[in-house]
């Protein structure tokens, strides 16, 4: 069965790095999530993104996320400046047209 | 905005049936998603109402009264395995982001 897939499953940076998170949407798939849940706390949603823009984004999602599909398959977000609070499991989610969103299993980010 | 409410935790005895419920206040939504998550796992997909009613799926059935504000997620005949957190989220009418409810954490007991 096709799966939403995300590497690393954990990543522990510093503080003040850089980190980019990957992941690949089941192929067919039109439309693409990132989803974050800081550990005992509900999944918030941070950016939807269709037809190689982003659609949607929360308050959350300031000038130190961005997110690109470099190419046909990987949909990436990238986390500048880490801080202690950016410290939480963040989903990858895809979905066709009106259906239910598929998750991948999470990458574990841990700043220290 | 959207506010939505679930209990943060319940209890059951195995082979019972158990009803979890969410209210929710918002201007509108494409449709009501129910989600499962295991601890330090990703949501996986229950069941989905867009129209009022009852949805059933196996020993989950979810079911949506939108004039009233208020979905429930039936879970029958539990099993162990059915210890989890169990995720209310609505989508939104522009770009079907989820958003959730704070989640029931629901213990099953033998």
């Amino acid at each position: 069965e096709p799966e939403v897939t995300q590497t690393p499953s954990h990543q522990v940076t510093q503080m003040g790095q850089e980190v980019i998170l990957r992941c690949v949407p089941i192929s067919n798939h039109l439309y693409f999530y990132w989803y974050r849940q800081i550990l005992g706390q509900k999944v918030e949603f941070l950016v939807s993104f269709y037809n190689n823009e982003i659609s949607e984004k929360s308050e959350i999602f300031d000038d130190q996320f961005s997110v690109e599909r470099p190419d046909g398959s990987n949909f990436t977000l990238k986390i500048r400046s880490t801080k202690l609070e950016d410290s939480a499991m963040y989903f990858c989610a895809s979905r066709p047209m009106n259906t239910e969103a598929f998750f991948g299993q999470g990458t574990r980010l841990t700043v220290v | 905005g959207q506010n939505i409410d679930q209990p943060t935790e319940m209890t059951a005895t195995e082979g019972a049936i158990v009803q979890i419920n969410c209210t929710y206040q918002t201007s509108g939504f494409n449709g009501l998603f129910w989600y499962q998550q295991h601890a330090g796992e990703a949501p996986t997909f229950l069941s989905y109402n867009v129209l009022d009613g009852l949805e059933e799926k196996g020993r989950f059935s979810s079911f949506l009264s939108r004039s009233k504000g208020y979905s429930y997620l039936l879970l029958k005949e539990l099993q162990m395995k059915d210890s989890a957190s169990y995720l209310c989220a609505l989508a939104s009418i522009s770009t079907d982001k989820l958003i959730f409810g704070t989640g029931t954490r629901l213990q099953v007991f033998p």
